[in-house]
Order: C-alpha cells, then sequence, then structure tokens
C-alpha cells in the first residue's frame, strides 16, 4: 500500500481555473506538508499542518489554500491559477517535526 | 529566513568515480538530513544527521556533519549508474519546524 498517495498525478489546466490536488497518508502521522518543486528542482516548502497548528510560507499567495478533513488528509486549494503555477506539487507527511519526509508521488500542474 | 547552500549544482561522473556534494547554512543548525530524488520520482529520506561532527555510512554513501553544525556532505564512492539522481540536504533549525531544502545536485552518470 502507498504510504502517501495524492492524485491526480497530472493536472493540466486553463489559466483563471479552480482546481484541487488530494493527499493522503496512512502511515498515522500527525503532520502533513505541501511542497512545491520548480522547474529548476528546487523544492519549496509551502504549508506545513498538523492538528494544532497551520503553519504557511509567507511567500505563498493566499490563492493557494490547505484543506485538512482529518489528519489523514491534506488537501490543496488552488483559485485563480496563473502561468506560474505550473510545477511539481508534492505532499508528504511526518510523525513529529524534527524526523524524515514521506513524499507522495507528486503532481505535475500544468496552467496553459 | 534559514538560507541552505548546496554545492555543485550538477555534476557529470564517469561510472566508477567518486561524487561529492557540499551543504552549508549560514546559521547553526539543530539536523540536517539527505534526500535522492530519481528523475521523474520523488524525494525519498536517505538519512539524518543530528550530532557535531558526526559520521554516518551507509553502503558506498558517506554522511558527514561539521563540527560547528553548520555544514554537511554526502561522499559516493565510485558510483554506479543507480547513482543517477538529485541529491537534496535539508537543514532544521532550531526553532519552528520548517525543514529548509539545499537546490539540490543533480548527479549525472556516464557508463
Amino acid at each position: 500500500d502507498t504510504a502517501v498517495s495524492q492524485t491526480p498525478k497530472y493536472l493540466v489546466t486553463q489559466m483563471g481555473n479552480d482546481k484541487s490536488i488530494k493527499c493522503e497518508q496512512n502511515l498515522g502521522h500527525d503532520t502533513m506538508y505541501w511542497y512545491k518543486q520548480d522547474s529548476k528542482k528546487f523544492l519549496k516548502i509551502m504549508f506545513s499542518y498538523n492538528n494544532k497548528e497551520l503553519i504557511i510560507n509567507e511567500t505563498v499567495p493566499n490563492r493557494f489554500s490547505p484543506k485538512s478533513p482529518d489528519k489523514a488528509h491534506l488537501n490543496l486549494h488552488i483559485n485563480s491559477l496563473e502561468l506560474g503555477d505550473s510545477a511539481v506539487y508534492f505532499c508528504a507527511s511526518s510523525q513529529g517535526v524534527r524526523v524524515e519526509r514521506y513524499f507522495g508521488a507528486g503532481t505535475r500542474l500544468s496552467v496553459l | 529566513g534559514q538560507q541552505v547552500m548546496q554545492i555543485p549544482q550538477y555534476q557529470h561522473v564517469q561510472e566508477g568515480e567518486d561524487f561529492t556534494t557540499y551543504c552549508n547554512s549560514s546559521t547553526t543548525l539543530s539536523n540536517i538530513q539527505w534526500y535522492k530524488q530519481r528523475p521523474g520520482g520523488h524525494p525519498v529520506f536517505l538519512i539524518q544527521l543530528v550530532k557535531s561532527g558526526e559520521v554516518k555510512k551507509q553502503k558506498r554513501l558517506t554522511f558527514q556533519f561539521g563540527e560547528a553544525k553548520k555544514n554537511s556532505s554526502l561522499h559516493i564512492t565510485a558510483t554506479q549508474t543507480t547513482d543517477v539522481g538529485t541529491y537534496f540536504c535539508a537543514a532544521g533549525g532550531n526553532a519552528g519546524n520548517m525543514l529548509t531544502f539545499g537546490g539540490g545536485t543533480r548527479l549525472m552518470v556516464k557508463p
């Protein structure tokens, strides 16, 4: 069974649309994350979330919003998509914060 | 915010040659992690270093954490084509839970 699964794997959409990416982890971890990896492979943390605290990277536009229905899920909703949002988005989880992250397979978002 | 510099950005080696990537921070780190991302794949955790001067080995991979806990290195002995990928360091600061990733070193191995 996949530990961290995210859907869809590929997402192609038009500028201005709203889209969501789903993430689920079955590891029983208490913290989940969203990362953005651009074409140059830079991995940037977007959000860190556990059942107590949401930490937002201040550079993330407020068009991006994480939604967590329960501790096993952290979805990413994006409003008014822009060309610059094209990237690979990785969900990850960990048990505690000073330990390794387990990454999902990624969602490749292309905004046309 | 915390910045982590990783060098080199790219490295081409002949199969059998050694490879090293370096990670440097301007601030003292609580820990450092290393990840490998195969082409088209996702980052996979390799190891975590916590103690000053720590050295850990995994087969042909040797990981070091500097005495001042501001730098780290990953050395691969006798590279193989299976080592191809991007290697990232990820630094944990002394406050908060954000792990800051370095820019990665992309390793290409010529058979």
